[in-house]
């Protein structure tokens, strides 16, 4: 079974310095990784994914993550955090050797503050 | 591209009552559809897989009496929560899957809030 390990439950940054935000995961088969966020009281939005091909894989609002097979990490950076970055981020995985619907694993979420 | 709308974003109800929530998606056709229960300041929970035209696959531990739901099309999905208790006041959001497309990832509903008094 697939699962996911968000370790921190919150993530301090001062605006301008560099956000991470980390993940790990556990799959029987190939991971697809996704990172989502969410506002207060919204949906979840769609930041970025691994599928295959280059383990640096760059997303919406000048997010990127890194995917290391022999981590099995895929944690979310941004060079430059901004106060409007503060959110409650969620990484996600499917295990294509388990599951045909894309159904999603996800993390227990990070809440990032980012300080003016 | 790939917006899913939800339907009502709100709804307070009386204990006893039935409680339908409706999750479209606009742009594109969504195969598979899922529903999610969100509790304060906590991940997504999964209660089921919604595949249009066939009975929806729930999660161990969610009553299928409990939560209907109906996938009658490839653009629309309904949650019915029957006989709601204050129990499961709780945020709902749907998501969808673009069966014609290839990236994999999930579109989120923005969310229904329900509140059972």
């Amino acid at each position: 079974a697939q699962s996911v390990a968000q370790p921190e439950d919150q993530v301090n940054v001062a605006e301008g310095n560099p956000l991470t935000v980390k993940c790990t995961y556990s799959v029987s088969g190939n991971p697809y990784l996704f990172w989502y966020v969410q506002y207060p009281n919204r949906g979840l939005q769609f930041l970025l994914k691994y599928i295959t091909g280059d383990n640096l894989v760059k997303g919406s609002y000048g997010f990127e993550a890194e995917f290391n097979k022999s981590q099995t990490s895929f944690h979310l950076k941004k060079p430059s955090a901004l106060v409007s970055d503060s959110a409650l981020y969620f990484c996600a995985v499917r295990d294509l050797l388990t599951d045909s619907w894309g159904k999603l694993q996800f993390g227990a979420g990070t809440q990032v503050v980012v300080t003016p | 591209g790939a917006v899913v709308s939800q339907h009502p974003s709100w709804v307070i109800c009386k204990s006893g009552t039935s409680v339908k929530i409706e999750c479209r998606s606009l742009d594109f056709q969504a195969t598979t559809m899922f529903w999610y229960r969100q509790f304060p300041k906590q991940s997504l929970m999964l209660m089921a897989t919604s595949n249009e035209g066939s009975k929806a696959t729930y999660e161990q531990g969610v009553e299928k009496d409990k939560f209907l739901i109906n996938h009658a099309s490839l653009t629309l999905s309904t949650l019915t929560v029957t006989s709601a208790h204050p129990e499961d006041s709780s945020f709902y959001i749907c998501s969808a899957r673009d069966g014609a497309g290839a990236g994999h990832e999930q579109f989120f509903g923005p969310g229904t809030r329900l509140t059972v008094l």
